[in-house]
């Protein structure tokens, strides 16, 4: 199974602030996701990070609010801009094996004041 | 739209015992379903993968079954040990969005 791995594991904000989280892969895939885990919550899809071209955002997340890049087959990072204390969650990073089967990596805790 | 249902929330059990997590989905037109443990403050680990033409899946002390037409799947844990203690997770892709929809979890508690 791929070994994903997310930096950074957590980190406390400013509001106002942005944070840029990133993912690495130690092997080629096809497809990456960014989900985010609210406290208490279970996760949600932010937006398919696709290599070459804009991410797909799913309801309710803008590419304004959190940027996403995907420069090659390895990599992704996502960005949470102007941070709120509504934005304090788990932010993970997963990707799909070609069985169908997701992994995730550690994901990033992410606490804004 | 998919709607996945865990029950119960939370389960508080003697080490030892045998256990079954619930897990019930409202569309039954799916690719696949996965099962994932989460321990506090941590990402996702994947337990096991059961495809739409499958019934079950088994991985050591670990025993999964899918039941599509009456869209149910259980977890069936083996003489629990306090190391299982973590959240579980199932998550549905359906056929038509490719797209995982998590349950909200049961949090399982093992004392020894």
């Amino acid at each position: 199974s791929a070994v994903i791995s997310q930096k950074p594991s957590r980190d406390i904000c400013q509001r106002g602030t942005s944070l840029t989280i990133q993912c690495q892969v130690d092997s080629q895939v096809t497809m990456m996701f960014w989900y985010r885990q609210q406290p208490g919550q279970s996760l949600t899809l932010i937006a398919t990070a696709n290599q070459g071209s804009e991410a797909t955002y799913e309801s309710g997340f803008v590419i304004d609010k959190f940027p996403i890049s995907r420069p090659n087959l390895t990599f992704s990072t996502l960005t949470v801009s102007n941070m709120s204390p509504e934005d304090s969650s788990i932010y993970l990073c997963s990707v799909v094996e070609g069985t169908g089967e997701l992994f995730f990596g550690e994901g990033s805790r992410l606490t804004v004041l | 739209k998919q709607e996945v249902t865990q029950i119960p929330a939370a389960l508080s059990v003697p080490e030892g015992e045998n256990l079954v997590l619930n897990c019930s989905f409202t569309d039954s037109a799916i690719y696949n379903l996965q099962w994932f443990r989460q321990d506090p403050g941590k990402g996702l680990t994947s337990l096991l993968l059961i495809q739409s033409s499958q019934r079950e899946q088994t991985s050591g002390r670990l025993n999964a079954s899918l039941d599509k037409s009456s869209g149910r799947s259980t977890l069936y844990i083996a003489a629990s040990q306090p190391g299982d203690s973590a959240t579980y997770l199932c998550a549905v892709k359906d056929t038509g969005f490719q797209k995982l929809v998590f349950g909200t979890g049961t949090r399982l508690l093992v004392s020894p």
